[in-house]
This record gives C-alpha cells, structure tokens and sequence, in this order.
C-alpha cells in the first residue's frame, strides 16, 4: 500500500467516451499531482493543485479537465480523447513545508484510447 | 531549458555493484532524487541529496554528486534480482513544485 490510491487501473476507451481517473491520498499532503507517463521518456507534469487550488497546468490539452474537490481527492476527467494520449497517468501527492519536496506515487491507470 | 540526461539501460551481474549515472543542465537545483519503478507499480523514492552535499550513504545505496560537472550518479551495492527496475534521476529549484525528470534507466541484472 504506496498511501496513494488510483483508479482504475486499467482503462480502454474509444475517441468519443467520457471518462474519469480518481486518485486518492490520506497521508495528511497537501499538494497533488498528475503526471503523463510515456516508455522511454522523463515524466510529464500534466497538473499541479495545493490546497486544492491549481497552481501549475502545463499546457495541457482542454481535453484533459482536472478536479480537486478537497485535500484528498483529485480527479482527471477524460473527453474525445487522442490515441496518442495511450500512456501510464501517475497520481502523486507531498508535503510541501520546504526542503526536499519529495513525492509519493500511486500505481498508475494505464490508459488505452482506440 | 533544463534537461537531465540518463542511459536507458544498464545491464549488471547478480552480486556486483551497479552504477546508474545522470547530468543536469539546471546549477541552481537544490536536491537532487532518485527514483525507482517496480514493473506494474508507481515510482518510489529511493534517496535524495541535497545540492550542498557531495555524497550520500545509505545501506547498499551510495549517491555521488559532482556540482560542478553536473553529474549525479546511482551506486547499488551487491545487486539483487529484486533491484530489476527503472531508476529515475530528478532535480528541483527550491519550492518550486516542478520537478525535471530524465526518462529512466533499465537496470537489467544477469545471473
């Protein structure tokens, strides 16, 4: 048990499904993350919420719609998405009181889009 | 722009030590981390150093920074099947939330 929870793990979808990807922390942090996973590439920040304000996006299609409705949960919400969006979406949370911000990572929702 | 620099793979024998080596761009990072990643799971952090430092120990993990060639490197001790992974190097600029990634190196161990 990593302390962050996504699901689900598995997703296939077509271009014109909605769908949505849940994470969940309980270990008290107070930032959360979304990051883009693709083999044999450095992981992307996709969203970045503190106290559940977002305070990154980076230039991230509309096509991807984060929600942080409290401290604990984040979710990325999913519509007419790209095959190229296939990839490993990582949820992560911290504690940021300065120093080393050092993350705690969900296992990851592996997405297919058809 | 930033930009942190790994080898894909590394491919080491059970039992030798195995060297996973990074450089960055970014001279004014202030830690630097190492991550590992399990087939099938999220990464996990392994040891991070803080820029001021030059090496950390840490049972059979050893990390070497070098500031001034940017490098940072990865040492695993007596290498165990169970250290199959894909280690990541990171850096970050203080309490920015962004942190720069390299792409991740395949530590492949034969028997």
């Amino acid at each position: 048990e990593t302390g962050v929870t996504q699901t689900p793990r598995h997703l296939v979808m077509g271009m014109t499904n909605k769908k949505s990807l849940k994470c969940e922390q309980h270990l008290g942090h107070n930032a959360m993350y979304w990051y883009k996973q693709s083999a044999k590439k450095p992981l992307e920040l996709m969203f970045v919420y503190s106290l559940e304000e977002r305070v990154e996006n980076n230039s991230v299609p509309s096509r991807f719609s984060p929600e942080c409705p409290n401290s604990s949960h984040l979710f990325l919400h999913l519509h007419t998405l790209q095959p190229e969006d296939s990839a490993l979406y990582l949820c992560a949370s911290s504690r940021t009181s300065g120093g080393a911000n050092v993350l705690t990572f969900g296992a990851g929702s592996r997405l297919t889009v058809l | 722009g930033e930009d942190v620099e790994q080898s894909l793979f590394l491919s080491v024998r059970e039992g030798d030590s195995s060297v996973i080596n990074c450089t960055y761009t970014d001279s004014s990072s202030t830690y630097l981390y190492w991550y590992k990643q399990e087939p099938g799971a999220g990464l996990q952090l392994l040891t991070y150093i803080f820029s001021n430092m030059d090496m950390k120990q840490d049972q059979r993990l050893t990390v070497l920074l070098n500031k001034k060639d940017k490098h940072l490197s990865l040492r695993i001790a007596d290498t165990q099947t169970g250290d199959s992974a894909i280690y990541f190097c990171a850096e970050s600029m203080g309490s920015n939330y962004q942190l720069i990634w390299g792409a991740g190196t395949k530590l492949i161990i034969k028997p």
